[in-house]
């Protein structure tokens, strides 16, 4: 079947420019999340949506970062007024939610460049 | 907290020897615990998983991981390397009803004809 989708591959931006990433999960997966690979910080996680529960945003590096899952499907990452630092590969993973030891299956990425 | 270190950024074998790449963990609680392969422009593959049931893990690819917990390792090994399994491979660790992964630094294998 399909697997993680993200959208668009790739992004060039300018600083300061708002941006928005988007990822479709595998169908009938329930969790979902973000990360962010950059060269210096290695793989971080960003945010966690599970359902209709809130989502775990800990991992958020700034209040210009922000996601919302629609429909408990299609999920969007926003970065507003980008800067340079947040140039990286921002991927998605979902899962299927609720077991105790779930496999996350992640997407091609989206790579941002911000110049 | 979680935390992985993966003990060598860069690993250089030759084709048909075997493959050791290292990785210790510290948890707070009972881990669970990964190793995923990123192979060059491609995403994050699942290679094997630790599920607390058995402490030798089968995974693709002929490869094996060992969860020692007295060593706080978890260590992935195969008996003959291919050139196919030139890539980065990256440790992970989450909590056993966790859901946020927290990565290694991860290790490149390169592997030589």
């Amino acid at each position: 079947g399909a697997g993680v989708s993200q959208s668009p591959s790739n992004k060039v931006t300018e600083k300061g420019k708002d941006v928005e990433l988007r990822c479709d999960p595998i169908s009938g997966h329930t969790a979902l999340y973000w990360y962010r690979q950059s060269l210096g910080q290695g793989l971080e996680f960003l945010i966690y949506f599970q359902g209709n529960s809130a989502p775990d945003k800990s991992g958020l590096p700034s209040d210009r970062f922000s996601a919302e899952r629609t429909g408990g499907s299609v999920s969007t990452l926003t970065i507003q007024r980008t800067q340079q630092e947040d140039s990286a590969v921002y991927l998605c993973a979902s899962s299927l939610g609720g077991l105790e030891v779930d496999t996350q299956y992640f997407g091609p990425g989206t790579r941002l460049t911000v110049l | 907290a979680q935390s992985v270190t993966q003990l060598d950024s860069h690993v250089s074998v030759s084709e048909g020897t075997p493959v050791l790449l290292r990785c210790n963990y510290s948890s707070s609680y009972s881990p669970s615990l990964f190793w995923y392969v990123q192979h060059p422009n491609k995403g994050l593959q699942l290679l094997l998983k630790y599920t607390s049931a058995a402490t030798l893990v089968k995974g693709i690819n002929g490869f094996e991981a060992e969860f020692k917990k007295s060593e706080t390792s978890f260590h992935l090994t195969k008996p003959s390397a291919h050139m196919s399994d030139a890539a980065e491979y990256f440790c992970v660790v989450s909590r056993q009803y966790g859901n946020k992964l927290v990565f290694g630094a991860g290790t490149i294998l390169r592997v030589k004809s």
